[in-house]
């Protein structure tokens, strides 16, 4: 049973440009969360999917978008990029009614130069 | 709105060493309750869990108990070893099923030989 993974591992970008990371979730999970983990610190809620449509969001800026297919895989996307966007991205997985149950994936190494 | 505090770290300790770290949290109603670990280079991994007042989460020697008078929940492991080193997050789920989590800054755990 394969668990949430996520591509690219690392990733480089220059401030300004546009980036995007996936997700899949667990087998049989029907919301993806995402999640920011700057260095030291406690991952910081980003938004959650669920049927496609975002459902809940954090306080992050609208440079910060997503999308869920119908496969319930996800993608991340952050315009303008900052050099403070640079971070580890987690995706977690769950069921939408048991979401506090959530399945994390190894994340993707955002680096903004 | 709801928070975690956890205890500052880094913690050293010597193998078979007793840890205790500590967590208390606010929110309103009654959220969940977890401790999750990172390992080096790794995303999070859900080490327990407990959803009610007074509720044990236990796994792999690790244990912590929902105390809702004093809003806390502790972790605490008997005899700690080498490969108990990593990054710990205590974090909370609200009330109800699409909950996201609020996660703690963490405290990084280092046992010795």
């Amino acid at each position: 049973d394969a668990g949430v993974t996520q591509s690219p591992t690392h990733l480089i970008k220059t401030r300004g440009q546009q980036v995007t990371l996936r997700c899949s979730p667990k087998s049989g999970h029907d919301t993806v969360s995402w999640y920011q983990q700057a260095l030291g610190q406690g991952p910081q809620f980003i938004f959650q999917y669920y049927e496609e449509e975002e459902r809940q969001r954090g306080n992050f800026p609208d440079r910060f978008s997503g999308h869920q297919f119908p496969n319930y895989s996800s993608e991340l996307n952050v315009n303008a990029l900052l050099l403070g966007d640079s971070a580890l991205y987690l995706c977690a997985s769950s069921f939408y009614e048991v979401s506090y149950e959530q399945y994390f994936g190894p994340g993707t190494r955002l680096t903004v130069t | 709105g709801n928070s975690v505090t956890q205890m500052e770290g880094p913690v050293t300790l010597s193998e078979e060493a007793f840890l205790t770290i500590n967590c208390t949290y606010t929110a309103t109603g009654y959220p969940s309750l977890f401790w999750y670990v990172q390992y080096p280079g790794e995303g999070l991994q859900l080490l327990l869990k407990a959803t009610k007042a007074d509720d044990k989460g236990s796994n792999k020697g690790f244990e912590a108990t929902y105390r809702k008078e004093t809003t806390s929940f502790h972790l605490e492991k008997g005899s700690v070893q080498v490969s108990d080193s990593a990054v710990y997050f205590c974090a909370l789920s609200g009330q109800g099923g699409s909950e996201k989590l609020v996660f703690g800054k963490g405290t990084k755990l280092t046992v010795n030989p």
